[in-house]
C-alpha cells in the first residue's frame, strides 16, 4: 500500500538559509500534519491542513510557513534557519482528520543546520 | 498545562513475558487515545486507537486499556519478542469538529531481551 512520502530524506543547511520540505500524503487522504522531533524528544505538532486550508497551528515559529496544494501535497517552508531547527520533520496524513482516525507518518526529513 | 507522561524512559523485558507500558495525562480530556511504535530514524507507526467510552481494545498480541477516571492508559504486549523492541508513544486527541492534532507522550523505549 502507498505510504506518506517525504522529500528530501536528509537536508544540510547553514544558518540563515532557507529550506523547503515536501510531503505527499496517502492517496485520498485529505488532511496533512507536520511535526518536529528533536533528538530524544516526542514529536511536536507544528501545523495541519484539511482540504487545502490551514486547520490548526501549534508551536510553529513565524519563520516557518506551510501550505497544501490542489493535489493535496504539502510543503513546509523554513527561513532564517537557526541551529535549533536541526531535527527530524515528519509529515502525517489521515482521512477526515478527526481524532478517531489514525495518522500515517512518513519517514521524515532529517534537517541539519551547520 | 496539559501533560502526558509515560511511565519510564526505558523498559527491559525478558522475551516471552508481557510488557506493560503506562501513559498518564493531566489537564486533558481526550476523546481518543492512540498508541504508536517508532523505530530509530523512522516515523511513528499507528498500532491501536481507543475511545473514551471504551475500556479495552485488543489486536493480536496487543491490548490497550483506557481509564478516564485515573487518566491513564495501559499498553500490553504479550508473549514479547525481540522484534517488539522499539519506542512506544501514546498520543491523545480531543473531541473536535475539525482536524485533531495529536499530542504525544514522552515515549518509552522498550527492549526485549532474548
Amino acid at each position: 500500500a502507498a505510504g506518506v512520502i517525504q522529500s528530501p530524506r536528509h537536508l544540510i543547511k547553514e544558518k540563515r538559509e532557507t529550506a523547503t520540505l515536501k510531503c505527499y500524503p496517502i492517496p485520498r487522504h485529505d488532511t496533512v500534519y507536520w511535526y518536529q522531533q528533536g533528538p530524544g524528544q516526542d514529536p511536536q505538532f507544528l501545523i495541519s491542513f484539511y482540504e487545502k486550508m490551514q486547520s490548526d497551528k501549534g508551536s510553529i515559529p513565524d519563520r516557518f510557513s506551510a501550505q497544501q496544494f490542489s493535489d493535496y501535497h504539502s510543503e513546509l517552508n523554513m527561513s532564517s534557519l537557526e541551529l535549533g531547527d536541526s531535527a527530524l520533520y515528519f509529515c502525517a496524513s489521515s482521512q477526515g482528520g478527526v481524532g478517531n482516525q489514525p495518522q500515517h507518518f512518513g519517514d521524515g526529513t532529517r534537517l541539519s543546520i551547520l | 498545562s496539559q501533560k502526558i507522561e509515560q511511565n519510564s524512559e526505558a523498559l527491559n523485558i525478558q522475551e516471552g513475558k508481557t510488557a506493560t507500558l503506562t501513559c498518564n495525562y493531566t489537564n486533558y480530556s481526550p476523546a481518543y487515545l492512540q498508541w504508536y511504535r517508532q523505530d530509530p530514524g523512522r516515523g511513528p507507526v499507528f498500532l491501536l486507537l481507543i475511545r473514551e467510552n471504551e475500556k479495552e481494545k485488543r489486536k493480536e498480541r496487543l491490548k490497550v486499556t483506557f481509564d478516564t477516571t485515573l487518566k491513564q492508559s495501559l499498553f500490553h504486549i504479550t508473549a514479547s519478542q525481540p522484534a517488539d523492541s522499539a519506542t512506544y508513544l501514546c498520543a491523545l486527541a480531543s473531541r473536535g469538529f475539525g482536524n485533531e492534532k495529536l499530542t504525544f507522550g514522552t515515549g518509552t523505549r522498550l527492549t526485549i531481551i532474548p
